[in-house]
């Protein structure tokens, strides 16, 4: 069975870095895509951005300048880091797994809360 | 504005039909997009629906009950997700998403309270 586990830092002050980590277990690792969802408190969501072992990577425009989402092909993990968080960062974030030409979120990490405050 | 406009709410009685709508703003033809849903329960993380762009092209979630159906309406430029025979479990909040641009869009979720 396919399982996201995430886990980072719950609590942030204005202009930290966000570090997110998820690890894969249970399924493949190299043919899909692996995403960063979040979701505001109250608010709808907001897909952050994706990448591929094969080198194909999306971002959000309005986040793109902020965002970097890295892997670790030898644990089978892959990392979301925002630079200057504001409260606007404030959300649960999500980890998913993508399956390719399809926009089917099949797996998701269970979400953590992030809260950026002074 | 945004590019995917769902209504905050929606209310409907057990073992009625519910018709939640994702209209495209101006500018983005709802014909050009497969729609894909999601539902969500309190505490969790999304779950997929479906996916629908036309009757030969449409995609229904493993495990999702054949009363969850998509379609659209080009008049109103909008993809409609329909859940037939409502029952209690339904009450969750929904998700509409496209594809545009190499990102993918999500609309700001509907409510659906079953009572």
């Amino acid at each position: 069975q396919v399982q996201l586990q995430q886990w980072g830092a719950g609590l942030l002050k204005p202009s930290e870095t966000l570090s997110l980590t998820c690890a894969v277990s249970g399924g493949s690792f190299s043919v899909y895509y692996w995403n960063w969802i979040r979701q505001s408190p109250g608010k709808g969501l907001e897909w952050i951005g994706e990448f591929s072992l094969s080198g194909s990577s999306n971002y959000n425009p309005s986040l793109k300048s902020r965002v970097t989402i890295s892997v670790d092909t030898s644990k089978n993990q892959f990392s979301l880091k925002v630079t200057s968080v504001t409260a606007a960062d404030t959300a649960v974030y999500y980890c998913a797994r993508r399956a390719v030409a399809e926009g089917r979120f099949d797996y998701w990490g269970q979400g953590s809360l992030v809260t950026v405050s002074s | 504005q945004a590019v995917l406009i769902q209504p905050s709410s929606l209310s409907a009685s057990p073992g009625a039909s519910a018709s939640l709508t994702c209209t495209l703003r101006s500018g983005f033809n709802v014909s050009t997009y497969r729609i894909y849903w999601y539902q969500q329960r309190p505490g969790s993380p999304p779950q997929y629906l479906l996916r629908y762009n036309s009757d030969s092209d449409k995609q229904q979630g493993s495990g999702v009950p054949s009363r969850f159906s998509g379609s659209k309406d080009a008049s109103a430029n909008a993809g409609i997700l329909l859940i037939s025979g409502l029952q209690s479990e339904d009450e969750a909040d929904y998700h509409c998403m496209i594809w545009h641009s190499s990102a993918w869009v999500f609309g700001g979720g509907t409510k659906l309270t079953v009572l």
